[in-house]
């Protein structure tokens, strides 16, 4: 079974809208990191948020927002009024004891924000 | 330089060449990975090196060999490469701690094609 779970491989909006992306984890740990990265068409991965296990709190960063609920394990990201510039790859990733804190990666959600 | 640089930034190889990728780090990190990006997959990571000592490797041919001279740089070397190796492979580098996790910062990758 896959441990981090992005379900969306690709996603299409206009400017302006906002969009959700959805990551679903699996863990047995209690204590464990959940991570947002964005790859940009020239390849790059761009660290965006780095979330604990212990802090469910919701994290806004200007236009991009991120929700956490243990309950459901799932650390969606939010950006509010798209814009082109948003276009990229999106990697939701997993850090645990269990796997020596290695990150383990999702597959990614493309996301095309049309003008 | 900032950051983590690659180079080359492209590559095209021979089955039968023998190339290196290089890498190196200007944040201070003291563990640095390689990783493979191939289309429609999710990030397989290759080589761990913390403290310039291996801590991992991910099941990878030994057609690929990493090297890790210092903290700030590593090497991955090619030899009798197959085309199913073309991809883009990405280093990264992070504050490792132990018992803890810290965000990888990566460089724009090499993107590599095998004839």
């Amino acid at each position: 079974a896959q441990k981090v779970t992005q379900a969306q491989t690709e996603i299409s909006v206009v400017e302006k809208e906002d969009v959700t992306l959805d990551c679903v984890y699996e863990t047995r740990d209690t204590t464990y990191y959940l991570f947002w990265y964005k790859q940009p068409p020239s390849g790059e991965l761009v660290f965006l948020i780095r979330r604990n296990s212990f802090d469910e709190q919701n994290e806004i960063s200007g236009r991009y927002s991120w929700n956490f609920q243990k309950s459901t394990s799932s650390f969606n990201f939010t950006i509010t009024a798209s814009q082109v510039v948003d276009s990229a790859v999106y990697f939701c990733a997993l850090s645990e004891m269990d796997s020596n804190y290695q990150l383990i990666w999702g597959a990614g959600t493309k996301l095309i924000i049309k003008p | 330089e900032t950051g983590v640089t690659q180079t080359p930034r492209h590559l095209v190889m021979g089955m039968t060449n023998k190339k290196s990728l290089k890498c190196e780090q200007h944040l201070g990190h003291n563990a640095m990975y390689w990783y493979k990006q191939s289309a429609k997959k999710p990030l397989e990571l290759m080589f761990v090196y913390s403290l310039e000592e291996r801590v991992e490797n991910n099941s990878v041919p030994s057609r690929f060999s990493p090297e890790c001279p210092n903290s700030s740089h590593l090497f991955l070397h090619l030899h009798t490469l197959q085309p199913e190796d073309s991809a883009l492979y990405l280093c990264a580098s992070s504050q490792a701690a132990s018992g803890n996790y810290n965000e990888q910062f990566f460089g724009p990758g090499t993107r590599l094609t095998v004839l």
